[in-house]
């Protein structure tokens, strides 16, 4: 079965340090990866996804990850965050076609000046 | 309008109420979701829709009951809640339900039971 594991419900950083956001999964089947961003009141946004090719994948405001089948990693990177980065962000996993997205419990990042 | 729009944004309702959440997505997709979102856990896939058609259910008490009568529309409905049934339901949908298609998500309904 597929699952999803974000280590660290909270991470905090000073703006403009490093940001990662650490994601591990289990999958059967080469997986397909994804990042969601929520800010406050806010949907899901899709910041990446990871289907096959490269396994660097950059995405929309600066945020990077890179896929590792060896460690069955996808953590998330920006290398100098910003206060507007502070939100919520989710690891999602599909290994399966017909299935929805199977979502880690989510990461929250504070950003102080 | 685009994108996925919830209405509505917020509802309180009663134990014993019945009401409905809508979702209307306006970007030509087949396929629908309603997720729940509740607070430490994680996003919980409640329903797929695909061509209007459920082809997911992943063991929903039976006071939810999902409704898609056409691929751009898309309801919840609620009856006899429990107190544990508040969260934020999220609708979503995607091109097709193939595992590389990114969802596109509402914005959310905050149900609070009372």
């Amino acid at each position: 079965a597929q699952s999803v594991t974000q280590l660290g419900s909270h991470v905090s950083v000073s703006e403009g340090a490093l940001v990662l956001l650490r994601c591990n999964y289990s999958s059967s089947v080469p997986p397909y990866l994804f990042w969601y961003v929520q800010y406050p009141n806010q949907g899901l946004q899709l910041l990446l996804k990871y289907t096959t090719g490269a396994t660097l994948v950059k995405g929309i405001n600066g945020f990077e990850a890179e896929f590792k089948k060896s460690e069955t990693s996808f953590h998330l990177t920006k290398p100098s965050a910003h206060m507007s980065d502070a939100a919520e962000y989710f690891c999602a996993v599909s290994d399966r076609t017909g299935t929805a997205l199977i979502f880690g419990k989510g990461t929250t990042l504070s950003v102080s000046s | 309008e685009t994108g996925v729009t919830q209405t509505p944004r917020h509802l309180v309702m009663g134990m014993t109420n019945k009401k409905s959440l809508k979702c209307e997505q306006h970007l030509g997709h087949n396929a629908m979701y309603w997720y729940k979102q509740s607070a430490k856990k994680p996003l919980e896939l409640m329903f797929v829709y695909s061509l209007e058609e459920r082809v997911e259910n992943n063991s929903v008490p039976s006071r939810f009951s999902p409704e898609c009568p056409n691929s751009s529309h898309l309801f919840l409905h609620l009856h006899t809640l429990q107190p544990e049934d508040s969260a934020l339901y999220l609708c979503a949908s995607s091109q097709d339900p193939d595992r590389s298609t990114e969802a596109f998500f509402g914005q959310g309904t905050r149900l609070t039971v009372v």
